[in-house]
């Protein structure tokens, strides 16, 4: 069965903090992880992905650590800012001939307070 | 340039009763996904259309259809309605040959009374 676990189902965090949302995959035929950042109201947007030949991905303050062996990966944002607060899918894909079904976890409501 | 647009934005039917929504693609896109959301969860993969073809389905029942037209758009067809329908239906547009990168609509919030 292809499953995207994710925890925690929230996270609060002070401004300048770290957050840290975790994910762990079942399929080992997946070889695409991203993560969308969704605000109230719209749809996911794209974040920052990875693919399981990488062990980490940095975008500006968002990084994607990725533990193949362990079938587990994880979003950290640094310096976490109030306008980070929305809701964060880790997701998973097959790239069957550019064919992208993807697999989402359940989300991480992050608040971030002043 | 206009991203991924859904129409309608909000919904209400009764049990029973049969919803057509609608998405037009980012420009230049050819692959449609759809997705259905219910509160406070992920994205559910409902089924994928290139090629005015489903190419791809996941677990959802054949009161769940769609089509895709030539300009790319895309229908999502919901007979039967049930009560558990009632969700945020997304719509994803990607370009084929270009993996797994999906631009996601606002969604249609579906009630079902």
């Amino acid at each position: 069965q292809q499953q995207v676990k994710q925890s925690p189902q929230s996270l609060i965090v002070q401004k300048g903090g770290i957050s840290i949302i975790n994910c762990a995959y079942e399929n080992t035929a997946f070889d695409y992880f991203p993560w969308y950042q969704q605000f109230p109201g719209k749809g996911p947007a794209l974040l920052i992905a990875i693919r399981p030949d990488v062990s980490e991905k940095k975008e500006g303050r968002f990084t994607i650590s990725f533990n193949k062996s362990a079938k587990q990966f994880s979003l950290h944002i640094m310096d976490s800012q109030p306008g980070d607060s929305a809701t964060y899918f880790c997701a998973a894909s097959l790239s069957p001939g550019g064919y992208q079904k993807v697999t989402f976890g359940t989300g991480t409501k992050l608040q971030v307070i002043p | 340039d206009a991203g991924v647009t859904q129409s309608p934005t909000h919904l209400i039917k009764t049990r029973g009763q049969q919803v057509t929504l609608r998405c037009s693609p980012k420009s230049g896109h050819d692959t449609v996904s759809w997705y259905q959301q219910a509160l406070g969860q992920g994205p559910q993969f409902i089924f994928q259309y290139y090629e005015e073809e489903e190419r791809q389905r996941g677990n959802f029942p054949d009161r769940f259809s769609g089509h895709q037209f030539p300009n790319y758009s895309s229908e999502l067809n919901v007979n039967a309605l049930l009560l558990g329908d009632s969700a945020l239906y997304l719509c994803a547009s990607s370009l084929a040959r270009v993996e797994n990168i999906q631009y996601f609509g606002a969604g249609t919030r579906l009630s079902v009374l």
